[in-house]
C-alpha cells in the first residue's frame, strides 16, 4: 500500500502561471482534504470531498478549485498563481469522513511562486 | 486569539529525560482530541488520540482537561528519534472537515 500520493513534489511558478496538484490514495477512504502549512501557522483547510462526487470549501479556498475524479483521486488547480500562495500543500485522506478518523497525509508538495 | 494554542518551542532536552507539552483550544464544544508528530519536512502522522479518561502509549501520556481546555502530552525517557514537531489537534465537532491544527511545538533531544 503506498496509501497518500501526491505529484509533484516540488514546484515554482510565476505569479500568474496554473497548475494542478495530484492526490491519489489507495486505501479505499471516501474522504480527502487539501490543506496548506505556512510557518507559524498550522494546517489551513483549502477544500475538502466528503465522499466521491461532493467538494466543499473550507477556511482558505480563494484562488484554488478541486476535482474529485473518482474515489481514489482528488486534484488542487491553481488558476492564477500568487505569491500569497507560496506554502507546502499537503492531501489527506480518512476512511469515513467522522471527526474521530484519523488523518492520513501525503508527503507535500512545496510550492513557490516568484 | 487561535483556535489551538502551543509553545512553539524549541524544547531542548537531553536523552533520557521526561518533556512535557500543553496545547490550549477555545472552543468549548470541541468533540475530538489528538496529538500528531511531524518530521521535519516531512507530513504529519498520527501520533495519539486523547481520550477523557487520559490514554498511554509506552512512553507517551496524553491528557484532556475539557473544564480547562487544555491537552496535554507527556515523553518519558526521550530518545534522539523523538525529535519532531508535536501538533496539537482538535475537531469541532464530527466531521472530518472540522479539524483545527495548532502551528506545533518543536522538540530536540540531544545526545
Amino acid at each position: 500500500n503506498a496509501g497518500v500520493t501526491q505529484t509533484p513534489k516540488f514546484q515554482v511558478l510565476k505569479t500568474g502561471q496554473s497548475m494542478t496538484l495530484q492526490c491519489a490514495q489507495d486505501m479505499n477512504h471516501n474522504s480527502m482534504y487539501w490543506y496548506r502549512q505556512d510557518p507559524g501557522m498550522g494546517l489551513r483547510l483549502i477544500y475538502y470531498s466528503a465522499s466521491e462526487g461532493t467538494t466543499d470549501k473550507g477556511e482558505v479556498p480563494n484562488g484554488y478549485n478541486v476535482s474529485r475524479l473518482n474515489k481514489r483521486e482528488f486534484s488542487l488547480r491553481l488558476e492564477s498563481a500568487a505569491p500569497s500562495q507560496t506554502s507546502v500543500y499537503f492531501c489527506a485522506s480518512s476512511s469515513t469522513g467522522g471527526g474521530a478518523d484519523t488523518q492520513y497525509f501525503g508527503p507535500g508538495t512545496r510550492l513557490t511562486v516568484l | 486569539r487561535k483556535e489551538v494554542e502551543q509553545d512553539p518551542g524549541p524544547f531542548n532536552v537531553p536523552e533520557g529525560a521526561t518533556v512535557a507539552f500543553n496545547c490550549t483550544y477555545s472552543n468549548s464544544a470541541s468533540q475530538s482530541f489528538f496529538w500528531y508528530r511531524q518530521d521535519c519536512r516531512k507530513e504529519p502522522k498520527l501520533l495519539m488520540s486523547v481520550y477523557s479518561s487520559g490514554n498511554e502509549d509506552g512512553r507517551f501520556t496524553a491528557q484532556l482537561n475539557r473544564a480547562s481546555q487544555y491537552i496535554s502530552l507527556l515523553i518519558r525517557d526521550s530518545k534522539l528519534s523523538d525529535s519532531a514537531t508535536y501538533l496539537c489537534v482538535v475537531n469541532r465537532d464530527n466531521y472530518g472537515q472540522n479539524f483545527v491544527f495548532g502551528p506545533g511545538t518543536r522538540l530536540s533531544v540531544l545526545p
